[in-house]
């Protein structure tokens, strides 16, 4: 058990709301990341962390922010939804640098009608 | 940008078969490539981590193995059950701490 957390678990929201998902580790793992998963496209890096403060974009970013004022804790906002940012998101934890394995939490699904 | 395939999208096995899935990739310098196990409406299950520096790993009836100059990785399951049924995904780590993934194989074992 990697002790990630994420929530809300499941929301449903409407388009134009502001969403916020919450990932947090009990392990002080110094790398975070949030993907999203749709059917044909596999999973996709949003935005990763390397740290308190540090964070950087993936390949699908537009649309969303991230922060990480806490080692323990990596925010993903919506500030706007989008219907096309329905999906399940995951947040995953890397413990080292390189040679470490990446595990996952169980997933937020967001519909945005 | 980074390409991982996963060829077939999915395989369906009797019961007992051994089976190999296929994950291929474009660019030869990677760190490491893991293989992940997903089950419906579940997260990834981490099953095998390859570094760069190995040829292959085992974990129980899982065989994964690497080879980086062809670009490909195969996971080998042998003696397959229904419980192995689910969704095997293959990831590559580049540079930069970032992973590529594969749209994965649907397997389902037929009892």
């Amino acid at each position: 058990d990697a002790g990630i957390t994420q929530s809300p678990r499941h929301k449903v929201t409407e388009t134009g709301t502001p969403v916020t998902l919450r990932c947090h580790q009990t392990e002080n793992h110094r790398y975070m990341y949030w993907y999203r998963q749709d059917p044909g496209h596999g999973l996709r890096l949003i935005h990763y962390s390397y740290g308190v403060k540090d964070t950087d974009k993936g390949e699908v970013s537009d649309g969303y922010s991230v922060s990480r004022s806490k080692t323990e804790d990596f925010l993903l906002t919506l500030e706007s939804a989008t219907s096309s940012q329905t999906s399940v998101y995951f947040c995953a934890i890397k413990p080292q640098d390189h040679t470490g394995e990446l595990f996952f939490g169980e997933g937020s699904r967001l519909t945005v009608l | 940008k980074q390409e991982v395939t996963q060829i077939p999208a999915a395989l369906s096995v009797p019961e007992g078969e051994n089976l190999v899935l296929n994950c291929s990739f474009t660019d030869s310098a990677i760190y490491n490539l893991q293989w992940f196990r997903q089950d419906p409406g579940k997260g990834l299950t981490s099953l095998l981590l390859i570094q760069s520096s190995q040829r292959e790993q085992t974990s129980g009836r899982l065989n994964a193995s690497l080879d980086k100059s062809s670009g490909r990785s195969t996971l080998y399951i042998a003696a397959s059950q229904p419980g192995d049924s689910a969704t095997y995904l293959c990831a590559v780590e580049y540079t930069g701490n970032q992973f590529y993934f594969g749209t994965g194989t649907s397997l389902t074992v037929i009892p």
